[in-house]
């Protein structure tokens, strides 16, 4: 199994432009999150997916769509870049969907800069 | 807040040592988990620990989880140079679902 994977691995915008990065998991897992983290800080959930067809929003959510077509892919959205959005982003998935959340596996994760 | 705090915010020790990383919160919680995240890359699961568990170890890993203090401890024994990471905890809290809430972890450097 290849687990989560995260494309591209760098991207360099400028603000304004829009974008998609793409995660894509093979364990069949429901449980889909986008996460940012900023420098010295920890992870901020952006949406999360509790399966196909269903999205929602996490503590950070402007700025950023996603859908989710597909068990294995959870595509996130830029819209329209600004500076602000210059960050590392973590995809990561998990088994659990009902009560409590399960171990989550991280994607190696995407290194985004807005000038 | 919502999601744990971690003290200290760095920790520096000799190769050999125990490190001891704390885990504080302050919203009911249904598990808490600890991670690790080397420099640069993804963050790994460590320990995942239930509302109703008071312990739980995985090799040199030890953590503990005290509700009625609201609080968590990540106890790594003989510590290694490779052990050098940033450590997180996440808690899940009871109306929260599936969604997890970082800290902003502990920068753990092991002396060689």
């Amino acid at each position: 199994n290849a687990g989560v994977t995260q494309t591209p691995k760098f991207q360099v915008l400028k603000t304004g432009q829009s974008m998609t990065l793409q995660c894509a998991q093979d364990m069949n897992h429901e449980y889909m999150s986008w996460y940012r983290q900023d420098p010295g800080m920890g992870l901020r959930l952006i949406h999360y997916s509790v399966g196909a067809g269903i999205t929602d929003q996490g503590e950070v959510p402007n700025g950023y769509n996603v859908s989710r077509s597909t068990t294995e892919d959870f595509p996130l959205r830029l819209l329209s870049a600004a500076p602000s959005q210059t960050s590392v982003y973590f995809c990561a998935s998990s088994n659990k969907v009902s009560g409590s959340a399960d171990t989550q596996y991280f994607g190696p994760g995407t290194r985004l800069t807005v000038l | 807040s919502q999601q744990g705090e971690e003290d200290p915010q760095a920790l520096s020790i000799q190769e050999g040592e125990n490190a001891t990383m704390n885990c504080s919160y302050k919203t009911s919680i249904n598990n808490l988990q600890w991670y690790r995240q080397n420099s640069g890359r993804g963050l790994v699961h460590l320990i995942l620990i239930r509302s109703n568990e008071r312990e739980k170890h995985s090799g040199r890993l030890r953590v503990t989880l005290d509700t009625s203090k609201k609080s968590s401890s990540l106890l790594i024994t003989a510590s290694r140079a490779a052990d050098t990471a940033s450590y997180f905890c996440a808690l899940v809290r009871e109306t929260s679902g599936s969604r997890l809430t970082f800290g902003e972890g502990t920068q753990l450097t092991v002396n060689p």
